[in-house]
C-alpha cells in the first residue's frame, strides 16, 4: 500500500496568512494527487486534483503544487471559513490511501 | 445536481452485521464508481472498497476482505454496503463517495452514516 504522510499535523495561523501543507507519498504516485476540506460533522469536499488543479468552485486563494512524491497545499491568504482539517489523497492505486490530516487552527 | 443520500445511524451488537445504503440521484448511476471510506472519530480517512455500478464488479481493501460486500441495485440507483462479523474498532462513520469526472479522486460525498458498535 502508498503511505501518505502529512505534516504538520496542526498548523495555528491568523487570517490573512499563508499556510502551507505537505504531503509525502511512500512511492511516487505522479500527479495523481487529491486534497480534500473536512468541517466538523460534514464530509470532505475536494479541493485539488491532479495535484494542482482547482476543483470548480474553489477560491483561488487555494493551490496545489508538486508531483511524484511531494506535494504542497497553500492557502495564499487564510480566511475564516478556511479554518478546518485539511487530507491529501493519492488515486495512482488501490487501496486508495489518505494522509492523517492537518488541523489549521485560530491563531 | 449530484447526490448521494445514505441510510441513518445504526446501533449495532458485536458480531452483528450492518448494511448502510447510499442513494445517488443527478447523474446516470451506472457511469461512475462508488466507493465507501469511513472515518473513526477523530482519525483520518479509510477506503473499504468500491465498486463500478456499470457491471457490479468490486474491489476491496485487503483489510475487509471476508467481512465487506459492496452491492448496487441499478433500478434503484443505490448502493449498498454490508460489514460483517462487527466489532468496537468498527465504530466510525461511513461514507459512499463518487469517483470525480476528472480522475479518481472523489468529487461527490453522501452525508455520512454513523455506525456504533456496543454491547
Amino acid at each position: 500500500d502508498i503511505q501518505m504522510t502529512q505534516s504538520p499535523s496542526s498548523v495555528s495561523a491568523s487570517v490573512g496568512d499563508r499556510v502551507t501543507i505537505t504531503c509525502r507519498a511512500s512511492q511516487g504516485v505522479s500527479s495523481w494527487l487529491a486534497w480534500y476540506q473536512q468541517k466538523p460533522g460534514k464530509a470532505p469536499t475536494l479541493l485539488i486534483y491532479g495535484a494542482s488543479s482547482l476543483q470548480g468552485g474553489v477560491p483561488s486563494r487555494f493551490s496545489g503544487s508538486g508531483s511524484g512524491t511531494d506535494f504542497i497545499l497553500t492557502i495564499s491568504s487564510l480566511q475564516p471559513e478556511d479554518f478546518a482539517i485539511y487530507f491529501c489523497q493519492q488515486a495512482s492505486g488501490f487501496p486508495r490511501t489518505f494522509g492523517g490530516g492537518t488541523k489549521v487552527e485560530i491563531k | 445536481q449530484v447526490q448521494l443520500v445514505q441510510s441513518g445511524a445504526e446501533v449495532k451488537k458485536p458480531g452483528a452485521s450492518v448494511q448502510v445504503s447510499c442513494k445517488a440521484s443527478g447523474y446516470t448511476f451506472t457511469k461512475y464508481a462508488l466507493h465507501w471510506v469511513r472515518q473513526a472519530p477523530g482519525q483520518s480517512l479509510e477506503w473499504m472498497g468500491w465498486i463500478n455500478p456499470g457491471n457490479g464488479n468490486t474491489k476491496y481493501s485487503q483489510k475487509f476482505q471476508g467481512r465487506l460486500t459492496i452491492t448496487r441495485d441499478t433500478s434503484a440507483s443505490t448502493a449498498y454496503l454490508e460489514l460483517t462479523g462487527l466489532r468496537s474498532e468498527d465504530t466510525t462513520v461511513y461514507y459512499c463517495a463518487r469517483d470525480a469526472d476528472t480522475g479518481g479522486w472523489f468529487g461527490h460525498w453522501g452525508q455520512g452514516t454513523l455506525v456504533t458498535v456496543s454491547s
